[in-house]
């Protein structure tokens, strides 16, 4: 089965640029979707489609696929942006989330 | 767009739940849908998908065999028929719309509804 792998945590100041990183086999051959995830809320996607904004998502939130490797990069970090992000993609008619990264604003 | 799942509790292990989501506010005939669940304290994990006609299936090799996802256009309704339920299937489980008639991404979901198999 197809894996994502993601980096646990990442950890940014205020006002710096965050990029989380999502790493699979070929994956730029895929449409990557991610998705941040606040403590008790659903996920909410910020970017689809490996760059694409969905309406009222920040303009800081940009994303790219090459490769091997997708990342998600928020500029201007916000203490607002702490939260799980997640990767997703489509394998074999099956959904795949990688396992998760945990952003600290500090 | 909204959508309300029902149906989580407390069941035995080896028991049975049917979970519903109630779709508004969108053409809920003109796109596929999602089950995702999260157990306590761990990262997502995608269920089933179930095409806009009902008419294709799919699901994750840890559910095949057990779960059943079905929808009623009519109803505006998704729905998730859990078998054999184990320990490991507890989690807080989401609907979650796809943006077209195929896989690709989750754009809008549920607030969830937790399920919970233990004796």
């Amino acid at each position: 089965s197809y894996v994502l792998t993601q980096p646990p945590s990442v950890s940014v100041a205020p006002g710096k640029t965050a990029r989380i990183t999502c790493g699979g086999n070929y994956i730029g051959t895929k449409s990557v979707h991610w998705y941040q995830q606040k403590p008790g809320q659903a996920p909410v996607v910020v970017i689809h489609y490996d760059s694409d904004r969905p309406s009222g998502i920040p303009e800081r939130f940009s994303g790219s696929n090459s490769g091997n490797t997708a990342t998600l990069t928020i500029s201007r970090v916000e203490a607002g942006d702490e939260a799980d992000y997640y990767c997703q993609v489509w394998d074999s008619s099956s959904g795949v989330f990688g396992g998760g990264t945990k952003l600290t604003v500090l | 767009v909204q959508l309300v799942e029902s149906g989580g509790g407390l069941v035995q292990p080896g028991g049975s739940l049917r979970l519903s989501c109630a779709a508004s506010g969108f053409t809920f005939s003109s796109y596929a849908m999602n089950w995702v669940r999260q157990a306590p304290g761990k990262g997502l994990e995608w269920v089933s998908i179930i095409s806009a006609s009902g008419g294709s299936t799919y699901y994750a090799d840890s559910v095949k065999g057990r779960f059943t996802i079905s929808r009623d256009n009519s109803k505006n309704s998704l729905y998730l028929q859990m078998n054999s339920l184990r320990a490991e299937d507890t989690a807080v489980y989401y609907c979650a719309k796809d943006p077209s008639n195929s896989g690709s991404s989750f754009d809008f979901w549920g607030q969830g509804t937790l399920v919970t198999v233990s004796s």
